[in-house]
This record gives structure tokens, sequence and C-alpha cells, in this order.
């Protein structure tokens, strides 16, 4: 399996709290993703990162943001969450841009 | 916006070959994936295919593209229980660059 952990696995969160969620990654893959798993949605993209410092949005971002201060973390946060955050989230990796090679397990967000 | 469309439910019995089809909305897309995702899993890329190639296989997968018609399909042979799963199709959205994936097709092994 790829070097790719979620931190935390599961967590449930009240309303209006900051949350944090972690990629690591010990691939040295150049580029991460965030994505959301919502039923009849497939995987939606939030965030992704082409290198450290270099982020951009992708298509559901409102109301989350990013950080990648090096090339084996890539943080996802929800400023403030709001019940339509409840989702599985996923982190992937990629060394190319063509392809979102290895996915984390993800991660249970909760929100109540 | 671009989109990809699939079927929610396919079940097979054990042997019998599966195929997986997929639609999709941009002309210009230049791969095509498959991924699949097991229960409480990450979701695992099985294959890509560029988009001037009409077909790739790979061990029990066939992937088969007919860009006149914007369909991909994923045809399993000798399906097996360990088979199943969520079977997902992605295109890669030629003006963002972004993935853009279907809804899942669930696929149900019968021993």
């Amino acid at each position: 399996d790829a070097g790719i952990t979620q931190s935390p696995r599961h967590k449930v969160t009240e309303t209006g709290t900051p949350v944090t969620l972690r990629c690591h990654q010990t691939e040295n893959h150049r580029y991460m993703y965030w994505y959301r798993q919502d039923p009849g949605h497939g995987l939606r993209l939030i965030h992704y990162s082409y290198g450290v410092k270099d982020t951009d949005k992708g298509e559901v971002s409102d109301g989350y943001s990013v950080s990648r201060s090096k090339t084996e973390d890539f943080l996802l946060t929800l400023e403030s969450a709001t019940s339509s955050q409840t989702s599985v989230y996923f982190c992937a990796i990629s060394w190319t841009a063509e392809v979102e090679a290895f996915f984390g397990q993800g991660t249970r967000l909760t929100v109540v | 916006g671009e989109d990809v469309e699939q079927s929610l439910f396919l079940s097979v019995r054990e042997g019998d070959s599966s195929v997986i089809n997929c639609t999709y909305t941009d002309s210009s897309s230049t791969y095509l994936y498959w991924y699949k995702q097991e229960p409480g899993a990450g979701l695992q890329l099985l294959t890509y295919i560029f988009s001037n190639m009409d077909m790739k296989q790979d061990q029990r997968l066939t992937v088969l593209l007919n860009k006149k018609d914007k369909h991909l399909s994923l045809r399993i042979a000798d399906t097996q229980t360990g088979d199943s799963a969520i079977y997902f199709c992605a295109e890669r959205d030629s003006n963002t660059g972004k993935l853009i994936f279907g809804q899942g097709t669930t696929l149900q092994v019968k021993p």
C-alpha cells in the first residue's frame, strides 16, 4: 500500500467549531488532493496542491481552506463547521497531474 | 459543467463476466479512469485509458472507449466474490484539469 495516512479516521464535532484534517504521505509525491464523498455525488474535489505552499481550489471549496508547509503534509481546515460538511473526506496523492494514483482510507466527519 | 453517469447497481454470478458502463460529456477529455472502492476503504486506481486508445487490457480487466458515443466500459472476466465493490468512472476535465467522478456502480457478486 502507498504510504498515505489520514487522521483522524472518525470525528464528531459541533456546528461552528473549527476542524482540521491531516493527510500525511511518505511517497514524496508532488500532488496532493482533498475530496469529499457524499451519497449520490461520487467524489468531488475540494482543494489540491501542486507543491509546497502551492494550492488551488476545486469544485466545492467554499467553507474550506488548506495548507501545505511541507511535502508530506496537506491539511484541510473547516473554519466553522456546518452540518452540510458532514461527509467522508479522502486525501489522494500523485507524482503526476494526470492521475490521482493513491487514496487514503478516508475520514468520516459528522457535524452535529 | 462536465458530467459522468453510471448505473448504480450490477449483480452477477461468480465466474461470469461483469460489464460496468459509463457515459461522459467532455469530448476533449484526455484521460478516463476506473477506480474501485471496497467497504470502508479509499479508492484504488484500477486502470486508465488515454483518449487516443480504443481498448486497454490488463489481466482480467478490459476497458473499451467509444469516443463517438462518449461511452466507457469496464469488463471484468471471471468475476470473483473479491470483486464485489463500488466502481467509479472518472474523466479529466479538459478545461480545469480536475477529475470528474461518476456516482459509482455497486457490483454484487453472488456465489
